[in-house]
């Protein structure tokens, strides 16, 4: 079983639609948790932390289950410039480990 | 702030030579650096993690003696490819973070073209 699993995708939404995508990971013991943005043959950017309470940005939410092993990240009214890979991060005593991604392509 | 800048961006080899990648973080000091490395449609898998005038840390499964890593100061570590072939073509990343903070700052990468 990989460390940190994300749907590869590609999803394909509308402009103004709200997707969701979910990363799970198996060791327990991880402290925390990211959301970056990668675009095409770019290095990725931090989006957004995610914390145990869960948090919002503009239109970018994201959600932590510890007890599952899963975070989330939401976003609503999608943009075409929110197409990008958005890898899920999982870090524990500053060992990062990358989900293999999920492929967002937002259409007019 | 929290720049991180690679050297060079991009790069074509032939086969059999020596390439090295410089990883700067210019306007921090960067404690630990680590390098990642990327295949066409693949996640970014880690190779190794430098700290600041210690051995790197490989990951299973990377060569030591093929990528050589050097992180001689806290804003400089280097990525030496040697004896490159043309399946070490890939994207090289790296990123740098500061102790006690967990966020990475990632590099612009550089590609690597091996012929």
């Amino acid at each position: 079983r990989k460390e940190v699993e994300q749907d590869p995708g590609p999803f394909n939404v509308p402009e103004g639609a709200t997707v969701a995508f979910n990363c799970t990971y198996s060791n327990s013991a991880s402290q925390s948790f990211f959301w970056y943005r990668q675009d095409c043959r770019k290095e990725p950017k931090l989006l957004m932390s995610v914390y145990s309470s869960g948090n919002e940005d503009g239109r970018f939410t994201a959600q932590l289950n510890r007890a599952s092993q899963y975070i989330s990240l939401l976003i609503r009214d999608s943009k075409l410039s929110d197409s990008a890979t958005y890898l899920c991060v999982v870090n524990g005593n500053n060992d990062m480990r990358f989900g293999a991604g999920t492929r967002l392509t937002v259409k007019p | 702030g929290a720049v991180v800048s690679q050297h060079p961006s991009w790069v074509i080899c032939k086969s059999g030579t020596s390439v090295k990648i410089e990883c700067r973080s210019l306007d921090f000091q960067a404690t630990t650096m680590f390098w990642y490395r990327q295949f066409p449609k693949q996640s970014l898998m880690l190779m190794a993690t430098s700290n600041e005038g210690s051995k790197a840390t490989y990951e299973q499964g990377v060569e030591k003696d093929k990528f050589l890593i050097n992180h001689a100061s806290l804003t400089l570590s280097t990525l030496t490819v040697t004896s490159a072939h043309p399946e070490d073509s890939s994207f090289y990343i790296c990123s740098a973070s500061v102790l006690g903070l967990e966020e990475q700052y990632f590099g612009p990468g550089t590609r690597l073209t091996v012929t």
